[in-house]
């Protein structure tokens, strides 16, 4: 089994662009498809995301996804900053049929 | 348009039973896994298990192993989540998925159900 780690929480400013980690522990990034999730306060979680870098209808290009071999870490970058891009973030992989969650970044957008 | 329809908030006593659905629509229910997560009250997201509804084949995170119950009703095109004696720690909210295909298509979420045990 592998871990994938985030960052706790990020901060910056609107407009500008924020990038969040997802390093996995063990195995390559590669082997599994990475999803990231976003979470707004009080609502479900909805995917920003797909395998690494696939956005799914209705989520705007300022959203996008990259895996890194060398760092084996999975990113999620959202340019152009928005006050509605406040959220919790979650990286999702697979372990065998097994699904592993990140423990999700706080992203704040002051 | 894909749906998945949870039901609403539940309120339980310890050792009662419960079985929560999740309605699916807009798609092929028995060609794609249908995960179940746990969020407890300020915490994260936490995989209990998947199933496939075209033959119920399912797989467990070790943590729920033998705590929950997953099945479907392919007739209603409905998965369940499902537990023999509720517990005040199963106080959380819970959300279905389903999963992407690994060939274009992306995952979709219910909009949760929350249940609260508490004698």
């Amino acid at each position: 089994n592998f871990m994938l780690t985030q960052p706790h929480s990020v901060s910056e400013s609107p407009g500008k662009t924020v990038t969040i980690s997802c390093t996995r522990s063990s195995g390559s990034i590669a082997s599994n498809y990475v999803q990231w999730y976003q979470q707004r306060p009080g609502s479900a979680p909805t995917t920003v995301i797909y395998e690494d870098n696939q956005r799914p209808s209705g989520i705007p290009d300022r959203f996008s996804g990259s895996i890194d071999s060398s760092s084996n870490s999975a990113s999620l970058t959202i340019s152009g900053l928005k006050t509605e891009d406040e959220a919790d973030y979650y990286c999702q992989s697979y372990d065998d049929s097994n699904v592993v969650f990140g423990g999700g970044t706080k992203l704040t957008v002051l | 348009e894909v749906r998945l329809v949870q039901s609403g908030a539940e309120v339980k006593k310890p050792g009662e039973s419960l079985k929560l659905p999740c309605k699916a629509s807009g798609y092929s229910f028995t060609n794609y896994w249908i995960g179940w997560v746990r969020q407890m009250p300020g915490k994260g997201l936490e995989w209990m298990g998947i199933i496939y509804p075209g033959d119920s084949d399912t797989r467990y995170s070790p943590s729920f192993q033998g705590q929950v119950t997953m099945s479907v009703d392919k007739s209603i095109t409905t998965a369940y989540l499902g537990w023999n004696s509720l517990k005040a720690s199963d106080t959380a909210m819970y959300y279905c998925a389903r999963l992407g295909d690994g060939l274009g298509t992306p995952p979709d979420w219910g909009q949760g159900t929350t249940v609260t045990v508490s004698s």
